[in-house]
């Protein structure tokens, strides 16, 4: 099974500041197979980021997604106000165990 | 619009059992893999289960290896969760995901609670 890290657990930032959350695997995932999901209170998660670093529809220009090997990266340039949620990191190809991490709360200072 | 509605949660004692089902539409069901991802209160997400398009090949989490089974009817454009011998850390939200091994989760359920409780 490949564990993903994900750091820090919260980060407490202002609207307008960039937020960059780190995703750190066991072992090495092919960037085609790393997706990143922002879940709000009492909703389902909503897809960001999948193969590493490629927007979802209609996800904003402001989520980016970057990294390879054991080390992978989301960054908000721009915290707007509906920004402020958990955000994790899933592998869905390195192997037949899917996993996610265990998120990073954004939350506002 | 994809739409995925997940129904037969509820409350259910220690070593009992529940199914699952997800029933799909908006999309060509078969031609996409499902999983099962569930959220413990409070908790972040675990992936449970995943099955291919054509039901082939399927997978479970080591935490539920053994007593979960996942599966698919294609004709009915629904995804199953068969959950047997049920544990209290089995409790949570259980959602039905449009995706799977090779392809990202790009549509989710409302999720459906799961509570194991005597």
């Amino acid at each position: 099974e490949i564990v993903l890290t994900q750091s820090p657990g919260t980060l407490s930032l202002s609207p307008g500041e960039r937020a960059t959350l780190s995703c750190r695997a066991s072992q090495s995932v092919s960037s085609t197979y790393l997706a990143w999901y922002q879940q709000k209170p009492g909703q389902a998660p909503r897809l960001l980021i999948y193969g590493a670093s490629s927007r979802a529809t209609g996800i904003p220009d402001r989520f980016s997604g970057s990294g390879s090997g054991t080390d992978f990266t989301l960054t908000i340039s721009r915290l707007e106000p509906e920004d402020f949620a958990v955000y994790y990191c899933q592998q869905y190809g390195s192997s037949p165990l899917l996993t996610f991490g265990g998120g990073t709360k954004v939350e506002i200072k | 619009e994809v739409q995925l509605l997940e129904s037969g949660g509820g409350l259910i004692q220690p070593g009992g059992s529940l199914r699952l089902s997800c029933a799909a539409s908006g999309f060509t069901f078969s031609a996409y893999a499902m999983s099962w991802v569930r959220q413990a209160p409070g908790k972040g997400l675990e992936w449970v289960s995943g099955i291919s398009g054509g039901g082939g090949s399927a997978n479970n989490a080591d935490s539920v290896k053994g007593r979960f089974t996942i599966s698919r009817d294609n004709s009915r454009n629904t995804l199953y969760l068969q959950m047997n011998n049920l544990r209290g850390e089995d409790t949570a939200v259980y959602y039905c995901a449009k995706g799977g091994r090779w392809s990202p989760s790009d549509s989710w359920g409302q999720g459906t609670l799961v509570t194991v409780s005597s």
